[in-house]
């Protein structure tokens, strides 16, 4: 089954430390995206990449990281200078090219937690 | 980067027809409109698109005027499952990066027994 793979699913991290959540597509999409997401809001963009090793930032990027060594793969970082990380974070794919379209395809979502 | 507006929220019954309808007056001639469903802790997943006039699929319709500066998402027959949210959004057909799709807060559809 294709489809985007996000874990953990649930993580707690204590105030000043960095943690990484993961992202993992066999769709062979060549976009992939982070969105945050807060109680009762719509989803904001962090980051997005179009191709490996190239990224750009998005609406909120400030206090995160990611990168995008290979087309599957595309972990964010969330770091100590993310000021209020307590959120639920959801990765996406979508294709950029091609003949069918079916918009973004989402992961299950991570829910983050600062202790 | 087009805006959509959209009901914070809608009431139903089960069995009833439910017509969400979102605006978007800058919508531009490369986009099309895409409509997706997020139940709660659980990513959009998504449910029709289009560029224009009329298409249905086995969950639902997408009613778009010749302007393109509406669009309605028709559910025929809720069921209690289908108390989610609901979003709107207009870009690139592919979601590309360059015209990133943008979420607004959606439309909260409550259905009733």
């Amino acid at each position: 089954d294709g489809g985007i793979t996000q874990s953990p699913k649930y993580l707690f991290r204590k105030e000043g430390q960095n943690v990484t959540l993961s992202c993992e597509q066999n769709l062979n999409h060549d976009a992939m995206y982070w969105y945050r997401q807060d109680p009762g809001q719509g989803l904001r963009l962090i980051y997005y990449s179009q191709i490996v090793n190239d990224f750009q930032k998005g609406d909120i990027a400030e206090g995160y990281s990611v990168s995008r060594e290979k087309k599957e793969s595309f972990p964010l970082t969330v770091t100590s200078a993310q000021k209020n990380p307590t959120a639920f974070y959801l990765c996406a794919s979508s294709r950029l090219s091609g003949p069918t379209n079916y918009g973004y395809t989402f992961g299950s979502g991570t829910r983050l937690t600062v202790v | 980067l087009a805006k959509t507006t959209q009901p914070i929220s809608m009431d139903s019954y089960e069995g009833q027809e439910v017509n969400i309808t979102c605006s978007h007056n800058n919508i531009a001639t490369n986009d099309y409109i895409t409509w997706y469903q997020q139940f709660p802790s659980q990513g959009p997943r998504f449910i029709i698109q289009g560029y224009k006039t009329k298409v249905t699929n086995e969950v639902a319709s997408l009613f778009i005027p010749a302007d393109r500066k509406s669009s309605t998402l028709s559910l025929p027959r809720v069921s209690l499952s289908d108390t989610a949210v609901y979003y709107c959004l207009v870009g690139e057909r592919y979601g590309g990066a360059t015209n990133k799709l943008i979420f607004g807060t959606g439309t909260l559809l409550a259905v009733q027994p």
